[in-house]
């Protein structure tokens, strides 16, 4: 299993809802990473977990709160966003034991907030 | 400061005609390279990566990429392009995968 799941794949909510993006990966990686990624821009790195510790967070508004329950998964929750928070919010992950560690990606929450 | 420069925004090539993406960083140190294709509302694939060693690296699709030290360029080139080659495409370049520093991308066209 090569592959990074995220659900869902596309999001409506309002500004007063509580939603929460998921993603999940059984390669074994220790890392996890939440990119964003508005419409004809590269992604953006918002946090990354290793060994399920919070090891950067690039300075991402509090209505963005991430969650590492476990090596496997990885979780967005979202509170109060505003429109301009509607993206592509890409869930990647990697093997930082490796010396030629690369990222996978999933393919993506489209995310639209009304 | 860190930068990649991805100088076209916009590339159209016909159908089976040679292909070549410029890739332009600005980092303290030779970093890692990276070569990415995302699909419309998908994420991203990695094309290739360099690291040390050989600086003409090969990916998959058919795909290749010249590390040029001189002239800190890592441009991506394809003989031949396809249809289902179109998409976007990002540079990225990183000391590790935690910090990459992306490309603002180049979009392909390809017609028949």
């Amino acid at each position: 299993d090569t592959e990074v799941t995220q659900t869902p794949k596309h999001l409506v909510m309002g500004m007063t809802n509580k939603k929460s993006l998921k993603c999940e990966q059984h390669m074994g990686h220790r890392a996890m990473y939440w990119y964003k990624q508005k419409a004809k821009k590269p992604p953006e790195l918002m946090f990354v977990y290793s060994y399920e510790k919070l090891s950067i967070n690039e300075s991402v508004p509090s209505r963005f709160s991430p969650e590492c329950p476990n090596s496997s998964l990885l979780n967005l929750h979202l509170h109060a966003l505003q429109p301009e928070d509607s993206a592509l919010y890409l869930c990647a992950s990697s093997d930082p034991g490796r010396s030629n560690e690369k990222l996978f990606f999933g393919s993506g929450t489209q995310l639209s907030v009304l | 400061a860190q930068s990649v420069t991805q100088p076209d925004i916009h590339i159209t090539v016909s159908e089976g005609a040679s292909l070549e993406l410029r890739c332009n960083y600005s980092y303290g140190a030779t970093p890692y390279l990276f070569w990415y294709v995302q699909s419309p509302g998908q994420g991203l694939q990695l094309l290739l990566k360099y690291f040390s060693g050989d600086t003409l690296v090969q990916g998959i699709k058919g795909f290749e990429a010249e590390f040029k030290r001189s002239q800190s360029s890592f441009n991506l080139r394809k003989p031949s392009v396809h249809w289902s080659d179109a998409a976007e495409y990002f540079c990225a370049v990183g000391a590790n995968t935690d910090k990459l520093i992306f490309g603002t991308g180049t979009r392909l066209q390809v017609f028949p």
